[in-house]
């Protein structure tokens, strides 16, 4: 069973604060990913790890960065938190090849951060 | 860059009916397409997905199907139950993995018994 696991379900940070956000999955997948998730907006990709330290930019990398310095953990870290950061962040994880032609990525639970 | 859109954003039927889900992307060279299912306050799941070299797959009550020439896919859920209320994502790839996925926006489906 595949578990993707995040440091935090809920946090909230002040305006102007640096904040992390940790994800860790235990199936040793090549790909992480990080994403925000807000009402009427869908999954939007913020960053992406195809390997250690390696990153990619997604749709919506402003405001933000990533650290994969071991396989199994990818940072997301929110360098000045601002309101409009407000949102459910939700990490994934899948395997670079897939299996069958899927390539499947398994979500974390969330993390609600709320910056005021 | 790729762009997906979902249509509709929100679908109610009784339950026993078939409800259906489209989308449409923009690069052509999109190549795999995943559907997720969203229940309340848990996290996304794969329920089924289609590569484009196929046009059409099934998985009991579930099917995809894919027009690359039209550039849209479509989720069909048939017989629906209560238990399929949820919100509904598309996405499209473009990568040679099929990694980075672009999102729509969502469909909340719900099934009234």
């Amino acid at each position: 069973d595949v578990k993707v696991t995040q440091s935090s379900r809920y946090l909230v940070k002040r305006t102007g604060e640096k904040v992390f956000l940790e994800c860790v999955q235990d199936m040793d997948h090549e790909n992480m990913f990080w994403y925000r998730q807000d009402p009427g907006l869908g999954l939007r990709l913020i960053y992406f790890s195809y390997d250690v330290k390696m990153k990619e930019k997604g749709d919506i990398p402003e405001g933000y960065s990533v650290s994969r310095e071991k396989k199994e953990r990818f940072s997301l870290i929110l360098e000045s938190a601002s309101t409009n950061q407000t949102s459910m962040y939700l990490c994934a994880s899948s395997l670079i090849y897939g299996t069958s032609g899927s390539y499947e990525q398994y979500f974390g639970p969330g993390t609600r951060l709320t910056v005021t | 860059g790729e762009n997906v859109e979902q249509h509709p954003s929100t679908l109610s039927v009784q339950e026993g009916d078939s409800a259906v889900i489209k989308c449409t992307y923009s690069d052509s060279a999109s190549n795999y397409f995943p559907w997720y299912k969203q229940e309340l306050g848990k996290r996304p799941q794969l329920i089924i997905d289609i590569r484009s070299n196929v046009g059409e797959k099934k998985d009991q009550r579930i099917a995809v199907t894919l027009n690359k020439t039209a550039k849209h896919f479509s989720l069909h859920i048939t017989e629906t139950q209560p238990e399929d209320s949820a919100v509904y994502f598309c996405a499209a790839s473009m990568d040679q993995a099929g990694t980075a996925l672009i999102f729509g926006k969502g469909t909340t489906l719900s099934v009234s018994s």
